[in-house]
């Protein structure tokens, strides 16, 4: 079975340029989650969907990103622009919701550098 | 406070030491709890669940004290595989995960 899909794995970019990620869930988990990783922190939590509704963006600095997630399957994570403190991992996981004990499965993750 | 917090790190201990994270959670509504570990450059997996009553993977002992707000990890008889970042993980009301910054452990030859 398919695992969760990211791309592209690496970007580098200008400052003030805008960039884009792509993550497909593993196939019938509801629950899609954009992390960014910061070196050596821990991921912090952007968005969190369920189905097609975002039900907890709190952390997601609306002036610059924005994130979709149509039909409910894949989404999409949008910086513009991008700033030289954008640069992380930005990670994509999944989980089934509603199991007692929610496992988040996470892809690969997209490295971004802005300079 | 932080939601979820970690000892800060690095480990560093010989092979074949035991080693003991701790992690507390701010959030007395938290739900579900587990520990990831992270590879250098790669994503977080999940190392184990944990429960009330505690469990055990081989090496691996995790344990909660829900009224301490406290969730612990032990390994014993380290490895050099074993080292990695270790990540404390908390799950609220709906889903929402939040990880904590993780410890990163080096098992020394």
């Amino acid at each position: 079975e398919a695992g969760v899909v990211q791309s592209p794995r690496y970007k580098i970019i200008e400052k003030k340029q805008p960039v884009a990620f792509w993550c497909n869930p593993i196939s019938g988990h509801n629950t899609l989650y954009w992390y960014r990783q910061n070196l050596g922190q821990g991921p912090e939590l952007l968005i969190r969907y369920e189905n097609e509704e975002a039900v907890d963006d709190s952390q997601l600095p609306k002036d610059r990103f924005s994130a979709e997630r149509l039909k409910g399957v894949d989404s999409t994570l949008k910086i513009q622009p991008a700033e030289l403190g954008d640069s992380a991992v930005y990670l994509c996981a999944s989980s089934l919701m509603g199991q007692r004990l929610t496992e988040a499965f996470f892809g690969q993750g997209t490295r971004l550098t802005v300079v | 406070r932080k939601e979820v917090e970690q000892d800060p790190g690095p480990f560093n201990v010989p092979e074949g030491a035991t080693v003991a994270f701790n992690c507390t959670y701010s959030n007395s509504a938290s739900q579900s709890f587990f520990w990831y570990r992270q590879d250098c450059r790669k994503e977080p997996k999940l190392l184990m669940s944990v429960y009330s009553s505690g469990n055990e993977d081989g090496r691996f002992t995790a344990q909660l004290n829900r009224a301490s707000q406290y969730i612990s990890l032990l390994i014993r008889d380290s490895k050099l595989s074993d080292s990695a970042t270790y990540l404390c993980v908390v799950t609220l009301r709906g889903d929402k995960i939040i990880f904590g910054k993780g410890t990163r452990l080096h098992i020394l030859p």
